[in-house]
């Protein structure tokens, strides 16, 4: 079984279309994250949720909406799709909000082209 | 806003020299995780250091966290092609109303058999 789950692994759509990445993880933990992995490997928080409640929001566009319809799943949906929104997307979760270890699903991997 | 800088960007060694990356952070850090992520795949925990000038060993890596909790290490001992990866620090930030992981720009180990 996995811990954190995404889907899709590989997403390749065309610029101006909207996508979603969803994310499941059944660690019973309390915090997520979306995290967003561009081609230098950088790994910059996107977004975090707490039972549900949205506790970061990085300078992120607001083409990008993260939703949580409960605390075991959080979802990325981007609207308008540019160029510079590929890269590979990580949900994780922990167990505190205040940075326990994170655990990583396997990454969604978006290609706009 | 808060950075967290590592060298080297890259690192290439003969199997069986010892590797080290280095860790900075602009700002007093709460805690420091390490994290490795294998080619093509996603980052795994590997340990947290909380305490100003901590040091932790895993059979040949050997983490430190600076007395002043702004800088650490990684150390591998004896590398193995096994090792071959990006290793990333990322630093516990407790400022403000939001508790988030700062993941430094991560160093590439290539190890050659």
């Amino acid at each position: 079984d996995t811990a954190v789950s995404q889907t899709p692994k590989y997403l390749v759509t065309q610029m101006g279309n909207d996508k979603s990445i969803k994310c499941e993880q059944n660690l019973g933990h309390d915090t997520m994250y979306w995290y967003k992995q561009d081609s230098k490997k950088f790994l910059k928080i996107m977004f975090s949720y707490n039972n549900k409640e949205l506790i970061i929001n990085e300078t992120v566009p607001n083409r990008f909406s993260p939703k949580s319809p409960d605390k075991a799943h959080l979802n990325l949906h981007i609207n308008s799709l540019e160029l510079g929104d590929s890269a590979v997307y990580f949900c994780a979760s922990t167990t505190s909000r205040n940075t326990g270890e994170l655990f990583f699903g396997e990454g969604s991997r978006l290609t706009v082209l | 806003g808060q950075q967290v800088m590592q060298i080297p960007q890259y690192q290439h060694v003969q199997e069986g020299e010892d590797f080290t990356t280095y860790c900075n952070s602009s700002t007093t850090l709460s805690n420091i995780q390490w994290y490795k992520q294998r080619p093509g795949g996603h980052p795994v925990f590997l340990i947290q250091l909380v305490k100003s000038g901590e040091v932790k060993k895993q059979k040949r890596l050997t983490f430190q966290f600076g007395e002043a909790k702004k800088n650490s290490s990684l150390h591998i001992t004896a590398t193995q092609t096994t090792d071959v990866g990006t290793y990333f620090c990322a630093g516990g930030d407790y400022g403000g109303a939001t508790n988030k992981l700062i993941f430094g720009t991560g160093t590439l180990l290539a190890v050659q058999p």
